[in-house]
């Protein structure tokens, strides 16, 4: 089983540039969410869904965008990219309504913005 | 303000050893708590999920057990081994209004042959 998949793993940006993280779950889950981790932090929400065209914003929006395309899919956008979102970010999903069930991550985009 | 702590940030134990970690929250109110595993790299791999209205659950030679009026949450591991070397982190889920769910920032354990 897939599980939760992501891409890139790694991406180096400029500062200024944009890019989207890619995210896909083959579970069936109708949440999905977007984490950063950062050393010190945890891990910090960015945005969420609760379902196929809905979303909310998280802990920690500002700077980003995101797409539930469709089920399966969960995109995150940078449209100008800051040394500040330098991160690990993680996909992750669950099944039933927000929070309530169990997590499954992705194994993490690791991007760095010069 | 609703807060997850770990203490330690980090332990080493020799191998065979059992072991507690622990995580504990300011707000008793909560809907769940879950145990996530994260090696080096990866991303974080679900342990254990106890629901507010159980005190423990098991899975192999891992226990997590549940006191809501303390809020405290324990995971303890069984005859621990260096593949049990990670950093586990507890997630607290909040419900009702608040609606969160907060991470602690995790302890890395280390278990030495």
């Amino acid at each position: 089983n897939a599980g939760v998949t992501q891409t890139p793993k790694f991406q180096v940006l400029k500062t200024g540039q944009s890019m989207t993280l890619q995210c896909a779950q083959d579970m069936n889950h109708n949440s999905m969410y977007w984490y950063r981790q950062d050393p010190g932090m945890g891990l910090r929400l960015i945005y969420y869904s609760a379902s196929e065209g809905t979303t909310d914003k998280g802990e920690v929006p500002n700077g980003y965008n995101v797409s539930r395309l469709n089920k399966r899919e969960f995109s995150l956008r940078l449209e100008s990219a800051a040394p500040s979102q330098t991160s690990v970010y993680f996909c992750a999903s669950s099944a039933g309504t927000v929070f309530t069930g169990e997590l499954f991550f992705g194994e993490g985009s690791r991007l760095t913005v010069l | 303000k609703q807060e997850v702590t770990q203490i330690p940030a980090a332990l080493s134990v020799p191998e065979g050893e059992n072991l507690v970690l622990n995580c504990s929250f300011t707000d008793s109110a909560i809907y769940n708590l879950q145990w996530f595993r994260q090696d080096p790299g990866k991303g974080l791999t679900s342990l254990l999920l106890i629901q507010s209205s159980q005190r423990e659950q098991t899975s192999g030679r891992l226990n997590a057990s549940l006191d809501k009026s303390s809020g405290r949450s324990t995971l303890y591991i069984a005859a621990s081994q260096p593949g049990d070397s990670a950093t586990y982190l507890c997630a607290v889920r909040y419900g009702g209004a608040t609606n969160k769910l907060i991470f602690g920032t995790g302890t890395l354990l280390a278990v030495q042959p």
